[in-house]
């Protein structure tokens, strides 16, 4: 099974500012299969970002995602307001899927 | 519009069973993965359960014995049986669609089922 670890735990920084989310996996992520979520209280998971570097349709290009092999990054360039959530990294090259524990960006 | 609806949870006992059901609409069911995602209360996401558009089967492994996935193309609908309930599976229990032919990742996701094992 591959163990993502997701960094930091909290992140605290304001409107305007670029935020940087780490996911390291303990073993290679096959084809790059990697995917980022965000999630705000009682609401379901929404795609951002797939294949470590594509964004879903909708998504402001504010959002990017880099990497490959066991390092990735989620990058927020300029925070507004609601992008205030948790965000989850998730592999999906090998059964079982796995997800991170999770990044909670707060507001500073 | 596309749609996932899940539906079945509820409280239920140690040792007992729950059928979850996720209704799908909007799209090309025979077209795409699905999948079981849980989010115990103020924990984060766990992958549970997906089922290929050809019926083959994966299981995480705090699942794996216990819950069955299932889908029936004719009604759109995927399950999931849940048998042997612990107060660990305790959870809101998301269903996920993923596409069988190209990487689009999670891409809709149900507004989910709240599950509570309890005595």
């Amino acid at each position: 099974e591959i163990v993502l670890t997701q960094s930091p735990g909290t992140l605290s920084l304001s409107p305007g500012e670029r935020a940087t989310l780490s996911c390291r996996a303990s073993q290679s992520v096959s084809n790059s299969y990697l995917a980022w979520y965000q999630q705000k209280p009682g609401q379901a998971p929404r795609l951002l970002i797939h294949g470590a570097s594509s964004r879903a349709t909708g998504i402001p290009d504010r959002f990017s995602g880099s990497g490959s092999g066991t390092d990735f990054t989620l990058t927020i360039s300029r925070l507004e307001p609601e992008d205030f959530a948790v965000y989850y990294c998730q592999q999906y090259g090998s059964s079982p899927l796995t997800f991170g524990q999770g990044t909670k960006l707060e507001i500073k | 519009e596309v749609l996932l609806v899940e539906s079945g949870g509820g409280l239920v006992q140690p040792g007992g069973s729950l059928r979850l059901s996720c209704a799908a609409s909007g799209f090309t069911f025979t077209n795409y993965d699905m999948h079981w995602v849980r989010q115990a209360p103020g924990k984060g996401l766990e992958w549970v359960s997906g089922i290929g558009n050809a019926d083959d089967t994966y299981y995480g492994g705090s699942v794996k014995g216990r819950f069955t996935i299932s889908r029936e193309n004719a009604k759109n609908s995927l399950y999931l049986q849940m048998n042997s309930l612990r107060a660990g599976d305790t959870a809101v229990y998301f269903c996920a669609r993923s596409n069988s032919y190209a990487d689009f990742g999670m891409d809709v996701w149900g507004q989910g089922t709240t599950v509570i094992v309890s005595s």
